[in-house]
């Protein structure tokens, strides 16, 4: 079986700060693991993915994401937060099949 | 811009009425997977469909169903609609048959459905 857990529902940052947004999975077989993000009243958005090629997975807009297997995280990071980056994110994982199992959210919010 | 469309972008539908949502998958794709996002909630996977078959379904009722045609567009039908139905319903296309590092799903703007 295999979940995700994001730890925050509601994160908030200020303009240029880091953004640091959780996601833990559980997995019974090797995951693949990925951040989409969801604009209001838009579908969803690939930001990245973990395929095990690398644990340090860089996606777009700046972000990035590392995978630690010791801790069964896969958190999203981005160095300086624009306005433009609030919106809604979502932690999702895979296994043998294509079938995306999503965390609940964390609504990102970007203060002047 | 994924090249996923879906129609209609809202509807609203009484309990008990049927509906059918649709679905254009981007070219080149033969896999099409269905989700359903509840406000406030992650996307949860409805079922999937390739080449026409059902390839997978998630924890839904079997008044959820859906069809696959030849151009590989789909619809998603739900029977007997339930106030707990509203929903954004998602719509994802993506290439069955290559390596799963390389299996993307892209996904459409949604269907966003009121059930009153």
């Amino acid at each position: 079986a295999q979940s995700v857990t994001q730890l925050g529902s509601h994160v908030s940052v200020s303009e240029g700060a880091l953004v640091l947004l959780r996601c833990n999975y559980s997995s019974s077989v090797p995951p693949y693991l990925f951040w989409y993000v969801q604009y209001p009243n838009q579908g969803l958005q690939l930001l990245l993915k973990y395929t095990s090629a690398a644990t340090l997975v860089k996606g777009i807009n700046g972000f990035e994401a590392e995978f630690k297997k010791s801790e069964t995280s896969f958190h999203l990071t981005k160095p300086s937060a624009h306005m433009s980056d609030a919106a809604e994110y979502f932690c999702a994982v895979s296994g043998a099949t294509n079938k995306l199992i999503f965390g609940t959210g964390t609504l990102l919010a970007v203060q002047p | 811009e994924t090249g996923v469309t879906q129609s209609p972008t809202h509807l609203i539908k009484t309990r008990g009425q049927q509906v059918t949502l649709r679905c254009s998958s981007q070219s080149g794709h033969n896999t099409v997977s269905w989700y359903q996002q509840a406000l406030g909630q992650g996307p949860q996977f409805i079922f999937q469909y390739y080449r026409e078959e059902e390839n997978g379904r998630g924890n839904f009722p079997p008044r959820f169903s859906g069809l696959q045609f030849p151009n590989y567009s789909s619809e998603l039908n739900v029977n007997a609609l339930e106030l707990d139905d509203s929903a954004l319903y998602l719509c994802a296309s993506s290439v069955e048959g290559v390596n799963l590092a390389k299996n993307i799903q892209y996904f459409g703007a949604g269907t966003r459905l009121s059930v009153l």
